[in-house]
């Protein structure tokens, strides 16, 4: 099973709005809405920001949104600030009983 | 609240075999699967299998067929991770993860990571 494909970066200045993709295929992302998007910061334990595409659990601000179209999920960080700088992975489920990550993104905020 | 509590770095030399524990608390350790997910340095995160607490079932990442095992002992809410023939590839930390209610492949609750190094 090959990796969700993410840019390796991307950027934006505080109070902007990036949106960082993952693109899988129709075996993956595009058959289940089992996305999951998290947020790790250096040396930390990943922490969960989006779940099933588009829900945001408790306590995760909602300047963070995700979004899915065909084969590629999305997640967008609006209102950039200092601390969202960080590295983002998305997840999905592949069937079988099996999860593929993305490779990941490191997001600097400017 | 849920705690996942695993146990400390380990040195290898290639070839060896490496057990990881993660001792769960503060829910039903039965009712939500636990997966283990990795992360070489500097590198992204690889999932590597999925154990049902409750029967013991397993499915793991292709790549890992044949070299990994994981178990559960639920007299003490714990599972293991077994990783046997190790490289220096193998070098990471390795993290449990308790899935979602509902098992629906997410993960809010992580342990606080077990750095294995393979080296000779």
């Amino acid at each position: 099973q090959s990796a969700l494909t993410q840019p390796p970066s991307a950027s934006g200045s505080p109070g902007q709005s990036v949106t960082i993709s993952c693109t899988g295929t129709s075996s993956d992302v595009g058959r289940y809405n089992y996305v999951a998007w998290y947020q790790q910061h250096p040396g930390k334990v990943p922490k969960l920001m989006i779940y099933e595409v588009s829900k945001r659990p408790s306590g995760v601000p909602d300047r963070f949104s995700g979004s899915k179209s065909g084969n590629t999920a999305s997640l967008t960080v609006s209102g950039l600030q200092a601390e969202d700088e960080a590295d983002y992975y998305c997840s999905s489920y592949t069937g079988n009983n099996n999860l593929v990550f993305g490779g990941g993104t490191k997001l600097t905020v400017l | 609240q849920v705690q996942l509590v695993q146990s400390g770095a380990e040195v290898k030399k290639p070839g060896a075999a490496v057990k990881v524990s993660c001792k769960a608390s503060g829910y039903d350790f039965s009712s939500y699967y636990m997966h283990w997910v990795r992360q070489a340095p500097g590198q992204g995160l690889e999932w590597m299998g999925i154990i049902n607490p409750s029967s013991g079932g397993t499915s793991y990442a292709e790549k890992m067929q044949g070299r990994l095992t994981m178990a559960r002992d639920t007299s003490t809410s714990t599972v293991y991770m077994e990783l046997s023939s190790l490289r220096s590839e193998d070098t990471a930390v390795y993290y449990c993860a308790r899935d979602s209610p509902g098992w629906y492949w997410y993960y809010q609750h992580w342990g606080q990571g077990t750095l294995v190094t393979v080296s000779s």
